[in-house]
């Protein structure tokens, strides 16, 4: 069973300020690396699919990079708003496997 | 748009009763998958489906069983739910042949609870 694993599993964030949080994977046999939104009482939905080291995406206030050699993906959340509240779920995928192996999440509540 | 449809949001059974839970995607995947999340674990993958009639097991399929009988549904089956099943269940589904990097979409989640 590969092992993923994203830090912190809970985070607070006043609106307005900044954070990141960060997803670890193994770095071997890289494929691609999917981070996913997944707000309450909804479908978790997916912000970026990375598959380049070096890779950065941005969607608005949210970016992501990646470094395949080192097995780790930061996600940022610029000028944090109420709606960014959600449990942001990283998945990694291997070459040659069309399963995806998910961290456990990281938990953010934006406090007005 | 992608769309991914489970048949109940929230399910209230027995212990030892059979139950049924209902995927339906309609893009035409090749692959679905039925997952499900506890606290502090994550998604853990119980089943995966990648043609018609083909079933793999994932990490946790000990007292699951699943079917596809048509390309757009995949039944995922408790043949005698016990209050340990008791857990969000998500299915999902991605295009296959590694397309879209194997990006998977899900549907909305089914809460059971196992009394």
């Amino acid at each position: 069973i590969l092992n993923v694993e994203q830090s912190p599993q809970s985070l607070h964030v006043q609106e307005g300020d900044s954070t990141n949080f960060t997803c670890s994977f193994p770095s071997s046999n890289f494929y691609a690396l999917h981070w996913y939104r997944w707000e309450t009482a909804k479908s978790p939905e997916a912000l970026f699919v990375m598959t380049l080291n070096g890779d950065e995406k941005k969607k608005g206030r949210i970016s992501a990079t990646l470094n395949t050699k080192e097995g780790y993906s930061y996600l940022y959340i610029k000028g944090s708003q109420p709606e960014d509240s959600a449990t942001y779920l990283c998945a990694f995928n291997d070459f040659g496997n069309e399963k995806l192996t998910f961290g456990t999440g990281t938990r953010l509540t934006i406090i007005p | 748009d992608v769309k991914v449809t489970q048949s109940s949001r929230y399910l209230v059974k027995r212990t030892g009763e059979k139950v049924f839970l209902e995927c339906v995607q309609d893009m035409d995947h090749e692959n679905m998958f039925w997952y499900r999340q506890d606290p502090g674990l994550g998604l853990r993958l119980i089943y995966f489906s990648y043609d018609v009639k083909m079933k793999e097991k994932g990490d946790i399929p000990e007292g699951y069983s699943v079917s596809r009988e048509k390309k757009e549904r995949f039944s995922l089956i408790l043949e005698s739910a016990s209050t340990n099943q008791t857990s969000m269940y998500l299915c999902a589904s991605s295009l296959g042949g590694q397309g879209l990097h194997n990006e998977q979409f899900f549907g909305p989640g089914t809460r059971l609870t196992v009394l």
